[in-house]
């Protein structure tokens, strides 16, 4: 059973269409909560930690959320630009290793 | 240097051969880790390093792999006698320190193909 769950698996959206992406994960004892952005091609480039439920973080156009089972990253008035595979990742207690879901693939269309 | 890096991007071995592949991490980053991702997926954890010590491979999919940090700085994931399944993308990132709120910097990655 996966521990991190990303849904969609992918999205489509068309420039300045907001939406958002969810990571729920099923393990309680979590440590940390990471969104990462995935270029093609490239290695993950980390966007924000979350560490308790009812924090957020915001990053231009880009807000992540927690809540205790979930995050949510909301993408308001997306560009072309944005388009990319967002990873979110766990960790879950101590010094356990990230455990990532599968992502989203997000294609912005303009 | 600026970022993790990594080498060779690209190798292809045929079957039952050993491969190493090499991580060199961002300048006085402590702890050192090795994912491996398939197409399509996240990374999935292998193995890390405080320094030159191992601290978890509970990752390592199996006694072909190996992994070494002796200096504390560059690292080895070794695989020998390569089987097909190895074929993936061999990430590796770096953080100061492996504290939970450290965020992990990750290499362009070693794409791996076994004929």
């Amino acid at each position: 059973e996966d521990q991190v769950t990303q849904s969609p698996e992918a999205l489509r959206l068309q420039e300045g269409e907001s939406s958002s992406l969810n990571c729920s994960y099923t393990v309680s004892g979590l440590r940390g909560l990471f969104w990462y952005r995935q270029d093609p091609g490239k290695g993950p480039e980390f966007l924000f930690t979350l560490y308790s439920a009812g924090e957020e973080k915001e990053k231009e156009r880009l807000k992540a959320t927690l809540t205790k089972k979930e995050s949510f990253l909301h993408i308001t008035a997306p560009k072309p630009e944005d388009s990319a595979t967002y990873l979110c990742a766990v960790r879950f207690s101590g010094n356990t290793p990230l455990v990532f879901g599968k992502g989203t693939r997000l294609s912005v269309i303009a | 240097g600026a970022g993790v890096s990594q080498s060779p991007r690209y190798k292809v071995t045929k079957r039952g051969q050993d491969v190493a592949l090499r991580c060199d991490p961002i300048s006085g980053h402590v702890s050192l880790y090795w994912y491996r991702q398939a197409l399509g997926q996240g990374p999935e954890f292998l193995t890390y390093f405080n320094y030159e010590a191992q601290q978890d491979k509970s990752g390592l999919p199996n006694d072909r792999f190996s992994a070494e940090r002796p200096e504390g700085s560059i690292s080895t994931l070794t695989i020998q006698r390569t089987e097909q399944r190895d074929s993936a993308m061999y990430r590796c990132a770096s953080s100061q320190l492996n504290r939970v709120s450290d965020e992990q910097f990750f290499g362009p990655g070693t794409r791996l193909t076994v004929l």
